[in-house]
């Protein structure tokens, strides 16, 4: 159980283009979903915080109009990184808690590896 | 701010032999820590955690210590083995929130 699927593994765009992340909890409903940049060998940095329905809540310094983040269901939430740049490359990871385990636990998707030329 | 310390950042092991890992977490409100093992390019596993009533946790190979008073919490791995070798972030959080504060990491390597 408590199973989160993330899509693309990985893509590579050119700079200007925008990207779209896919996150789903496969068989809990995820009332809350989180989004992570990590960068190579440094630890997982929340970027925003995203209740079903709701707008996300962003961390301070990350640009809600650059990476726009949208929960319309218990199952799927997507993170579009607009007019991608290099220093965009990153490694994203969703997360996802509800009805699954404690409220609290996150399980975390596999990652989206950004690259962008 | 909200901030988790976590010590050391690197770590060497010969296999069998025990490994600790050490948090510090600054949020008082802070109730629940949980502990996630990272493969390279893979995603964080939750390996076991504990909750603020709790002193301490084991499972099997892996137990977690809590000092409320202190504000500290410990990860300790026994007999490890090389497939334990990974990076391993600690984690902070206060209900309501389920926001989690991470720790920096720390590598482990268990030398065979």
């Amino acid at each position: 159980g408590a199973v989160v699927s993330q899509h693309p593994s990985w893509v590579i765009c050119k700079s200007g283009t925008s990207v779209k992340i896919e996150c789903r909890s496969l068989d809990f409903q995820a009332t809350t979903m989180f989004w992570y940049r990590q960068f190579p060998k440094q630890s997982l940095m929340l970027m925003a915080t995203s209740n079903e329905g709701s707008k996300a809540t962003y961390e301070q310094g990350v640009e809600k109009d650059k990476f726009l983040i949208n929960h319309a269901s218990l199952t799927l939430s997507t993170l579009t990184v607009t007019s991608a740049h290099p220093e965009d490359s990153s490694f994203y990871i969703c997360s996802a808690s509800g009805t699954s385990g404690s409220g609290d636990t996150q399980y975390f998707g596999p990652g989206t590896r950004l690259t962008v030329l | 701010g909200e901030n988790v310390e976590q010590h050391p950042s690197t770590l060497s092991v010969q296999e069998g032999d025990s490994a600790v890992i050490k948090c510090t977490y600054s949020d008082s409100a802070s109730n629940y820590f949980p502990w996630y093992k990272q493969e390279l390019g893979k995603r964080p596993q939750l390996i076991i955690d504990i909750r603020s009533n709790v002193g301490e946790k084991k499972d099997q190979r892996i137990a977690v210590t809590l000092n409320k008073t202190a504000k500290h919490f410990s990860l300790h791995i026994t007999e490890t083995q090389p497939e334990d070798s990974a990076v391993y972030f600690c984690a902070a959080s206060t209900s309501g929130t389920y926001k989690y504060i991470f720790g920096t990491g720390t590598r482990l390597k268990v030398l065979a």
